[in-house]
This record gives C-alpha cells, sequence and structure tokens, in this order.
C-alpha cells in the first residue's frame, strides 16, 4: 500500500494528450514539492519533473506537472509511443521524515 | 557524467546480513545528500533511506528502520547500506541515488545507478 495514491494504468493514442493523478496528504503534496520519474522496462528510472513543474534538461517540454492542495498531476502531450513506460510520483513527507512515493502508473500507447 | 555502480548483491538466507555498496565518480561526492530506493520483483519504487552530505544525519523507511544502516565514506566517494535481519520482503533491486541539491535534504533523485539484486531465499 503506498502512501501516494495513482491510477494502476492510463492510456492514450499517439498525438493525443493523457495526464496521471497523485493524491497525498497535508504532510507530503500538501506541504512539499512533487516529484515525477518515468522508467522504461528494464532500465532505472529517470528524473521527469522536479518541484512539482521543472523538466531538468533534455526532457521535452510535451511533459508538465501541477500542483492543487494535495493532489497532482502529470501531464504528456503528444503522446509518442517512446512515452510507454511507467511513471511514479513521490513527495517528501514531514511525518514520515522521509520520501513517499506512489504505486506507479502503467502507460501504455496504443 | 555523473557514474553511480552498485554492487554486493546476491543471494542470501532470511535472517542473514548483506552490504551493498555504490561506488560514485564524475561529480563532487561529499557535497550531496544520498539515497537508496529499492524495487521489488514487479512493484514500484520505495525509498529506503537517506544520509546527510557528512553523513552525521540519516533518514530510514519504517520498513527497514533498525535492520538497516545507511553510512558513507567520503574519501572513498562510496554509499553502503548495510542490510541485517533480511526477510524474503526485502528482496529487490536497489538503487543509489543522488539528491538535486549540494547538502540539502531535498528527496529529488537526479542521478541513479543501474541496481543490484538482492534476493532473500532459503
Amino acid at each position: 500500500q503506498s502512501v501516494l495514491t495513482q491510477p494502476p494504468s492510463a492510456s492514450g493514442t499517439p498525438g493525443q494528450r493523457v495526464t496521471i493523478s497523485c493524491s497525498g496528504t497535508t504532510s507530503n503534496i500538501g506541504s512539499n514539492i512533487v516529484n515525477w520519474y518515468q522508467q522504461l522496462p528494464g532500465t532505472a528510472p529517470k528524473l521527469l519533473i522536479s518541484s512539482t513543474n521543472q523538466r531538468p534538461s533534455g526532457v521535452p517540454d510535451r511533459f508538465s506537472g501541477s500542483k492543487f492542495g494535495t493532489s497532482a498531476s502529470l501531464a504528456i502531450s503528444g503522446l509518442q509511443s517512446e512515452d510507454e513506460a511507467d511513471y511514479y510520483c513521490s513527495a517528501w513527507d514531514d511525518i514520515l521524515d522521509g520520501v513517499v512515493f506512489g504505486g506507479g502508473t502503467k502507460l501504455t500507447v496504443l | 557524467q555523473v557514474q553511480l555502480v552498485e554492487s554486493g548483491g546476491g543471494v542470501v538466507q532470511p535472517g542473514r546480513s548483506l552490504r551493498l555498496s555504490c561506488a560514485a565518480s564524475q561529480f563532487t561526492f561529499r557535497t550531496y545528500v544520498m539515497h537508496w530506493v529499492r524495487q521489488a520483483p514487479g512493484k514500484g519504487l520505495e525509498w529506503v533511506a537517506g544520509i546527510s552530505n557528512d553523513g552525521n544525519k540519516k533518514y530510514y523507511a519504517d520498513s527497514v528502520r533498525g535492520r538497516f544502516t545507511i553510512s558513507r565514506d567520503n574519501s572513498k566517494n562510496t554509499l553502503y547500506l548495510q542490510m541485517n535481519s533480511l526477510r524474503a520482503e526485502d528482496s529487490a533491486v536497489y538503487f543509489c541515488a543522488t539528491d538535486s541539491t549540494p547538502m540539502l535534504v531535498v528527496g529529488i533523485f537526479d542521478h541513479w545507478g543501474q541496481g543490484s539484486l538482492v534476493t532473500v531465499s532459503s
């Protein structure tokens, strides 16, 4: 049971816009930044979005993040086949005094 | 190019111990907070532990507190995870990762190693 809640799966067709949600509480998302990671099959995770809505160098601007209250979202516009991967949200938790992750969302490009 | 190379994984019996290492290079290791994150087969990511750049402050997930110890040797640019009293549910790929901001614990993992597989089985 993950502290942050994500839908287990999402899907879209090429060119579409998809969003992945991440729900938490006041001790994590509600009071701290949210980060998103992309994990391609058989590889280590890669930082996709940091500090809720900042893209590290090299991440296409098709990826964007947002937060409202105790929930956050990752949006992917202009969906491409190479976006098919697992996506994880994370945040620091002030009560647990550590990082918490969502359970991950498997994105399928139809 | 930041490099993180984990080693020390393998098959171990329940109740035994194992120590993982993470050799860091191509960045100023002593200025960065470091973390361990694990992923059980077919499962999601789970943060395990973090350590301040000077090694004086350590953070643990409840699932490993009291059994695992994170440490670092800045003279050797190496991060460690001592795992004692191992259980079947500790079986996972263990990744080491850098925190993004020098000397600050922010929980943004901007560089990852390739992972080291630990299997706890009799």
